[in-house]
């Protein structure tokens, strides 16, 4: 069984504030994605890894950062937290990318105040 | 605008009723696609997908999706609901027009009522 694992699954931040949200899978996964969930929105994809110290930005990168020092972990940076940040991110790996499934964590919903 | 659209936001509906959930995408050229579900406190997780052949695909639970090229659709059936299918409901493309990476539509939540 894939299992995608997420640092929090709740967490409260002040504006302002650094964020790190930590991601693991134990697949041997190639691919980490992150992703966040609003309603009416779906999943809008901010940054993706393909490979170790790989990353390419998604569709909403802005105010983000992310860091793949091994291949089992990607975080996810919010250099300086913004109450427009407060949201649900999901964390997913992947073997390859295309026709490939995309195994998903529990989330973090993240409150920024 | 979405590049993926479910047109429905929400969908109530009784015990046994069927259920259709509609997905159009807006990417020509060579896609593939996912509809992926996300049961209340649980992971997203893939309910079916389609990349080739039989443009009917079945997924778990008894669910279905048939893709239709040209009405660029993937549209989501299951002909007998259950109250556990109570969940949220996502479509999702993969494109090659789009760097291949999945887009999403902005989900469905379905309530079955018992």
């Amino acid at each position: 069984d894939v299992k995608v694992t997420q640092s929090s699954r709740y967490l409260v931040k002040r504006t302002g504030e650094k964020v790190f949200l930590e991601c693991v899978q134990d697949m041997d996964h190639e691919n980490m994605f992150w992703y966040r969930q609003d309603p009416g929105l779906g999943l809008r994809l901010i940054y993706f890894s393909y490979d170790v110290k790989m990353k390419e930005k998604g569709d909403i990168p802005e105010g983000y950062s992310v860091s793949r020092e091994k291949k089992e972990r990607f975080s996810l940076i919010l250099e300086s937290a913004s109450t427009n940040q407060t949201s649900m991110y999901l964390c997913a790996s992947s073997f390859g990318l295309d026709q490939e499934t995309q195994y998903f964590g529990p989330g973090t919903r993240l409150l920024v105040l | 605008a979405q590049s993926v659209s479910q047109h429905n936001h929400h969908v109530i509906l009784s015990e046994a009723a069927s259920l259709e959930l509609g997905c159009n995408y807006s990417y020509g050229g060579t896609v593939n696609l996912f509809w992926y579900v996300q049961y209340p406190g649980q992971h997203l997780q893939l309910l079916l997908k389609y990349f080739s052949g039989d443009p009917l695909v079945k997924g778990i639970k008894g669910f279905e999706a048939e893709f239709i090229k040209s009405k660029f659709s993937f549209n989501l059936r299951k002909p007998s609901v259950q109250w556990s299918d109570t969940a949220e409901y996502f479509c999702a493309v993969n494109a090659e027009a789009a760097g291949n990476k999945l887009t999403f539509g902005g989900g469905t939540r379905v309530l079955v009522k018992p």
